[in-house]
């Protein structure tokens, strides 16, 4: 059982260039999530996928785009990469119900670091 | 105004101490998270409430949704415990709000 598996955990990018940062969970869960880390800041949510087929914006999405390509996968894109985006990225989920109060244990990747010169 | 608000933002506390970390929050919420975090590692779930109380070991979780306040309790701490706790809550939609964190050091 893998959990959450994130890829690159370490990237190089220079201003301008593209990527994507890859997140799978294997355990069925519904809710997927982005957020990134920087010193200082604490966690902030980026998007978030409550379901598969629905994607919202969460505290800090100006400059990145998310794909929830299927139940298991959530991609996070940077089309033009800046130097602000230099950053730990953690991708999440967990297995909800909607209101249903209670539910849904987070489960973490081991984050990406991402380097944007 | 932060939806949600930990305090304190550090704490530093003698091998052995009895360590209360608070979280505030000021929306509803289906449930309530506390992560830790050691440095330069990754992020484990601790405990998921949403009402009552919860223990593992030596931590001890609470939550009063009529008072939308939480609080994690290490008794006895050691210097394992030092990492950063974190509080979030999960809003009905299952958008997710961090708290800022709290960053433990406990000395021996």
């Amino acid at each position: 059982n893998a959990g959450v598996t994130q890829t690159p955990k370490f990237q190089v990018l220079k201003t301008g260039q593209s990527m994507t940062l890859q997140c799978a969970q294997d355990m069925n869960h519904n809710s997927m999530y982005w957020y990134r880390q920087d010193p200082g800041m604490g966690l902030r949510l980026i998007y978030y996928s409550a379901s598969e087929g629905t994607t919202d914006k969460g505290e800090v999405p100006n400059g990145y785009n998310v794909s929830r390509l299927n139940k298991r996968e959530f991609s996070l894109r940077l089309e033009s990469a800046a130097p602000s985006q230099t950053s730990v990225y953690f991708c999440a989920s967990s297995k909800t119900s909607g209101r249903v109060r209670g539910t849904g244990e987070l489960f973490f990747g081991e984050g990406s670091r991402l380097t944007v010169l | 105004k932060n939806e949600v608000e930990q305090s304190p933002q550090n704490l530093t506390a003698q091998e052995g101490e009895f360590i209360t970390i608070n979280c505030s929050y000021s929306v509803g919420i289906s449930a309530l998270h506390w992560l830790q975090q050691h440095p330069g590692g990754g992020i484990v779930s601790l405990f998921m409430l949403s009402s009552g109380k919860k223990k593992h070991g030596r931590l001890i979780a609470t939550i009063n949704i009529q008072e939308k306040h939480s609080s994690l309790h290490i008794t006895a701490s050691h210097p394992r415990d030092s990492a950063v706790y974190i509080c979030a809550v999960r809003l009905y939609g299952n958008k997710l709000v961090f708290g800022a964190g709290t960053i433990l050091r406990v000395k021996s």
